[in-house]
């Protein structure tokens, strides 16, 4: 069965700064990635995709995440973090569509100003 | 568009009570998704229709749970009796007619704004 780890459950950050959150995944098949943000008190929302194609995929918001099939990881990063940034991120993982999304427990992100 | 729309918000109820949950998807969807988040073990997929029926209930915790989707603009999940395990937040999420496997996973779930279960 596949399952998605996060590694870590809260990451304080300061304004400007650099971010990485970690993803790693467990599937023995070729996957699609996810990851999604929740802000506060409301529903998730997707932030990018891995499908095929280029490993290195980009929102519109300056967040990136890298496809490494041999690490089995989908690390999402950011150059520099706003305050808005402050949410709870998902990584999330399905078999090529075959299974349904499976989530990760989330790692709440803190921006302190 | 208004996005997924689930009510209630926030519902408190004591044991043993019935508890209805509803969602409108967005206009167009025929996926339609229910998950449930609790701290200890995360989101969870409970059910997911297509085209209005259910294609997978595996993931519902037992009999006590059930849901409908009637038409294509409309579900509820119930649960009779409930417990105070089952407080969580319940979320409907909706996606475009499936594109590539059994549940569409290349195409983006909307999720709406979650419904605060609290069974005292």
């Amino acid at each position: 069965a596949q399952s998605v780890t996060q590694l870590d459950s809260q990451v304080p950050v300061f304004e400007e700064a650099p971010v990485e959150l970690r993803c790693n995944y467990s599937s023995s098949v070729s996957v699609y990635l996810f990851w999604y943000v929740q802000y506060p008190n409301q529903g998730l929302q997707l932030l990018l995709k891995y499908l095929s194609g280029s490993t290195l995929v980009e929102s519109i918001n300056g967040f990136e995440a890298e496809f490494n099939k041999s690490q089995t990881s989908f690390h999402l990063r950011k150059p520099s973090v706003h305050i808005s940034d402050t949410a709870e991120y998902f990584c999330a993982v399905s078999d090529q569509g075959n299974t349904p999304l499976v989530f990760g427990k989330g790692t709440r992100l803190s921006v302190i100003a | 568009d208004a996005g997924v729309i689930q009510s209630p918000r926030h519902e408190v109820t004591e044991m043993g009570q019935e508890v209805t949950l509803r969602c409108k998807p967005i206009s167009g969807h025929n996926s339609l998704f229910w998950y449930r988040q609790t701290m200890m073990r995360g989101l969870e997929l409970l059910i997911y229709f297509n085209n209005n029926v259910p294609i997978d209930d595996s993931g519902m915790p037992e009999d006590r749970f059930s849901a409908k989707m009637p038409n294509a603009s409309f579900s509820t999940l119930k649960i009779q009796p409930s417990e105070p395990r089952d407080s969580a937040v319940y979320f409907c999420a909706s996606s475009l007619p499936k594109t590539s496997g059994r549940y569409g996973a290349t195409d983006t779930q909307y999720f709406g704004p979650g419904t605060r279960l609290t069974v005292l």
